[in-house]
């Protein structure tokens, strides 16, 4: 059964950073592409990062043009554990991020998600 | 940047209706368009991959087309658990969502 169980969400200041973690476990986590996807209070579903997996160019990264610069997607295959790191948060970025598992190496469509940490972005 | 233009964004209909919601991109992406559904409370859920495929486990009322630049939701005969909001994906690029369309009761 594929598990995704994300961690670090917080109430962090405008200009702070922030770490979340996705425990990836049911599937071979290395050859699937894998997704930050966020839902800000009362408005839609936003991608905001992704990964490739192994024989799609692996770990090759990608970001939405609202978190370029500031955001980092990164994985440990040992752990099969996908991050992300968040510098310079901006009250925009608040949010409920969601890991997402791709059905393919690269990005293609979304097939399995967390169940969402909070990140909080106030004073 | 590829724009996507989803409508309508909210719908009212009744149990049994005939439901279609489109999904317009800014650029030609071929067949590269999901569409999902999402309720309150839990985590989105994949219909519809490559445009026309129905993802398994989806019930066949459900049905997708289209390619290039307009594509196409229906929901044939409109059941109970089917009031949720829909979004569209492209990935073509770096994926991007349409705005949403939330089907309520009518």
């Amino acid at each position: 059964e594929v598990q995704l169980l994300e961690s670090g969400g917080d109430l962090v200041q405008p200009g702070g950073s922030l770490r979340l973690s996705c425990a990836a476990s049911g599937f071979t986590f290395s050859t699937y592409g894998m997704s930050w996807v966020r839902q800000a209070p009362g408005k839609g579903l936003e991608w905001v990062s992704g990964i490739r997996g192994s024989g799609g160019s692996g770990d090759r990264t990608f970001y939405a043009d609202s978190v370029k610069g500031r955001f980092t997607v990164s994985r440990d295959h040992s752990k099969t554990t996908l991050f992300l790191q968040m510098n310079s948060l901006r009250a925009e970025d608040t949010a409920i991020y969601y890991c997402t598992k791709d059905v393919a190496s690269t990005l293609t469509a979304i097939d399995y998600w967390g169940q969402g940490t909070l990140v909080t972005v106030s004073s | 940047d590829i724009q996507m233009t989803q409508s309508p964004s909210s719908l009212s209909a009744s149990v049994g209706d005939r439901v279609t919601i489109t999904c317009r991109t800014s650029q030609s992406i071929s067949t590269y368009l999901n569409w999902y559904q999402h309720k309150p409370g839990k985590a989105p859920k994949l219909l519809i991959y490559g445009a026309s495929s129905l993802q398994s486990g989806v019930p066949s009322r459900f049905s997708g087309s289209g390619s290039g630049t307009d594509f196409t939701l229906t929901i044939s005969s409109l059941q109970p658990e089917d009031f949720a909001t829909y979004y569209c994906q492209q990935s073509y690029t770096t994926p991007r969502f349409g705005g949403g369309t939330k089907v309520e009761i009518k």
